[in-house]
């Protein structure tokens, strides 16, 4: 069963503009994670951020999680072409379970 | 080092017939998961091992798939009676058994037709 949803579904941007993605979900986590998805490198772990953390940078990445709305947020900033993904956010539902629940995704297009 | 293998990258098979996926985990990684993923969705989690032992089976559709890893390292998924709805990318994917964190290192996946 799907837990996430992202939204939007697609987005087109210009290499150099910044990309907002969000993803919603159900239930209480331990952690909430992103990853990327391209047909050159398969499904690929970009950040994940622990229930009890509000922002996580790594790079040009930046995510936020709202634990009150059930809420995350990735920011890619300067989007280059090689960006273009598809990008997933995944849960892992509080307890012991270390299984992820991942939501549809977005899909990025970078247009040089 | 090496990653996440699977195999076959592909599989074709007819409708009714038995097949077998393999998935080589990373070296030490005690944790084991498998996810199938069909087009414009995102992965659907099937079953995860901890060691040989199947932590969680309640992604499994029903009783014609079942996974092993007899050693706590190698996994096989298992697929009876394949239909045409079974068709998918089935994913796997391993992590190092550490307290909270849990980055998942995933293979290519193996592309399952069913005719």
């Amino acid at each position: 069963s799907q837990q996430g949803e992202e939204d939007p579904q697609a987005l087109s941007i210009q290499e150099g503009e910044n990309a907002t993605m969000n993803c919603s979900y159900k239930t209480s986590i331990n952690n909430l994670q992103w990853y990327r998805q391209n047909s050159g490198r398969g499904l690929v772990h970009l950040i994940l951020i622990r229930s009890n953390e509000r922002e996580k940078h790594s790079g040009r990445l930046r995510v936020t999680l709202d634990t009150s709305k059930k809420s995350s947020s990735l920011l890619i900033t300067a989007s280059r072409a090689a960006d273009t993904a598809s990008y997933f956010c995944a849960t892992e539902n509080a307890g012991n379970n270390r299984k992820l629940i991942w939501g549809l995704g977005t899909s990025l297009a970078v247009n040089p | 080092g090496a990653g996440v293998s699977q195999t076959p990258s592909n599989k074709v098979t007819e409708k009714g017939k038995y097949v077998e996926l393999r998935c080589d985990p990373i070296s030490g990684h005690t944790a084991l998961y498998w996810y199938r993923q069909s087009l414009g969705q995102g992965p659907e989690f099937l079953i995860y091992f901890q060691g040989t032992g199947a932590a969680d089976d309640s992604g499994l559709p029903n009783d014609r798939f079942f996974a092993v890893r007899p050693e706590g390292s190698v996994s096989t998924l298992k697929i009876q009676r394949t239909e045409r709805g079974d068709s998918a990318v089935y994913l796997c994917a391993s992590s190092p058994r550490l307290a909270g964190a849990n980055e998942q290192f995933f293979g290519p996946g193996t592309r399952l037709t069913v005719l």
